[in-house]
Order: C-alpha cells, then sequence, then structure tokens
C-alpha cells in the first residue's frame, strides 16, 4: 500500500519566515509534485521531480522552491512566506513509466501565513 | 496552455439521482484522463482513468466515464448516487509520455439523504 506522508498537517507562519514542508513516500516512486488547493482553483502545480536532484517548474513555481535530496523526500520551502502563500499544500508521487501512472497523494499541510 | 476546466462548481443531488460532472480540456494531442475524488477530511484518491482502448471507462463506487476525442470530454457519471457520494471530485489531464498533470477546479458534490 502506497503511503505518502507530509511533515505537518497544520502549520501557522508569520510573513517574511523561511518554511519548509516534508513529504516522504515508501513506495520507491521517481515521479514526486507539489501542489496548491485552494477554493474554486482546484489543485495547482508548483513544481515537480522525476528524480534526484532534478525539478521542474510548474504553473506557479513564483515564491517557492524545491529540493530533492533522496528519491523518498521531496521539500517545498518557501523562502520568505506572504499572506496569499496562504493555502493547503498537497503532495503526490508516481511510478515514472510509459503508462498513465496514477498520482498518490499524501494527507496535505494547511499553512497559514498570519 | 493545457487546461482542464470542470462546468459545475457544485452540485446538489437527492439520493438515487443520476449524477453527469462535466469536464473539457483544451490540449489537442494525446492524452491521458483521470477523475480523483476527495471525501472530507481524507486524501485525494484515484476514480478511474483513462488511456487507451474503451473510451467508456468504469472505475470504483459505481463510477463510469466516457472520453469523447471529438467534443474533448471525459464527463463522469453514476446512475444513482448515495449520501456518502458526497465529496469533491477532479478531473485531471496528462499529456502522454509526460510527467506533469493539470487539474481541474473541481466540482463539489452535496448527496441530500
Amino acid at each position: 500500500d502506497v503511503k505518502v506522508t507530509q511533515s505537518s498537517r497544520y502549520l501557522v507562519k508569520r510573513t517574511g519566515e523561511k518554511v519548509f514542508l516534508e513529504c516522504v513516500q515508501d513506495m520507491d516512486h521517481e515521479n514526486m509534485f507539489w501542489y496548491r488547493q485552494d477554493p474554486g482553483l482546484g489543485l495547482r502545480l508548483i513544481y515537480f521531480s522525476y528524480d534526484v536532484k532534478m525539478k521542474e517548474k510548474g504553473d506557479i513555481p513564483e515564491g517557492y522552491s524545491v529540493s530533492r535530496e533522496k528519491k523518498e523526500r521531496f521539500s517545498l520551502i518557501l523562502e520568505s512566506a506572504s499572506t496569499n502563500q496562504t493555502s493547503m499544500y498537497l503532495c503526490a508521487s508516481s511510478r515514472r513509466t510509459s503508462r498513465p501512472e496514477t498520482q498518490y497523494f499524501g494527507p496535505g499541510t494547511r499553512l497559514l501565513v498570519l | 496552455a493545457q487546461s482542464v476546466s470542470q462546468h459545475n462548481h457544485h452540485v446538489i443531488l437527492s439520493e438515487a439521482a443520476s449524477l453527469e460532472l462535466g469536464c473539457n480540456y483544451s490540449y489537442g494531442g494525446t492524452v491521458n484522463l483521470f477523475w480523483y475524488v476527495q471525501y472530507p477530511g481524507q486524501h485525494l484518491q484515484l476514480l478511474l482513468k483513462y488511456f487507451s482502448g474503451d473510451p467508456l471507462v468504469k472505475g470504483i463506487k459505481g463510477f463510469e466515464a466516457e472520453f469523447i476525442k471529438s467534443k474533448f470530454s471525459f464527463n463522469l457519471r453514476k446512475p444513482s448516487v448515495q449520501w456518502s457520494d458526497t465529496a469533491e471530485y477532479f478531473c485531471a489531464v496528462k499529456k502522454y509520455n509526460n510527467n506533469d498533470m493539470r487539474f481541474g477546479a473541481g466540482t463539489r458534490l452535496t448527496v441530500k439523504p
């Protein structure tokens, strides 16, 4: 059974703080993803990674960076948190094959930036 | 740019009513299509997916979806909904041989007992 875990369910930070969101998957998946979920906007892709030390920008990378030092771990970094980054952040992983592999999602981290 | 449109923001039905949720995408090439569901307080999970073959795809819990290539659509259907189907439903599209996926804005379904 695939398991994707995220370091925190709820997080409260102040404007300007550096924020780290961690994601770990236990299925040896090559692909990992970070999304933010906002009401009426659905899920929007921030960054994804298809291998260790590789990263690709998604649709809304501004204000974020990522790190993938190990295959099982994908970190999302908010260099200087702002109030418009208050959101639910979802991590996902999938195998990298030529077939349409399912993405498996973590429980999400609800971030509030004051 | 590739985009995914879900026409209904919030749908309210009574139990046993039939359901159809619309999904259209703008990408013209070969695509893989997905419907995900998020029950209250739970993770996003896969309902069904299409990649080739029969355009009518059956998923879990009695859901099905039909891929109509000429209409760029992948609508989700269920003949008779239950109260437990109350959830948010997301359509997603992935370009063939690409790693990333794009989601629609979601449709919130409320089923009244």
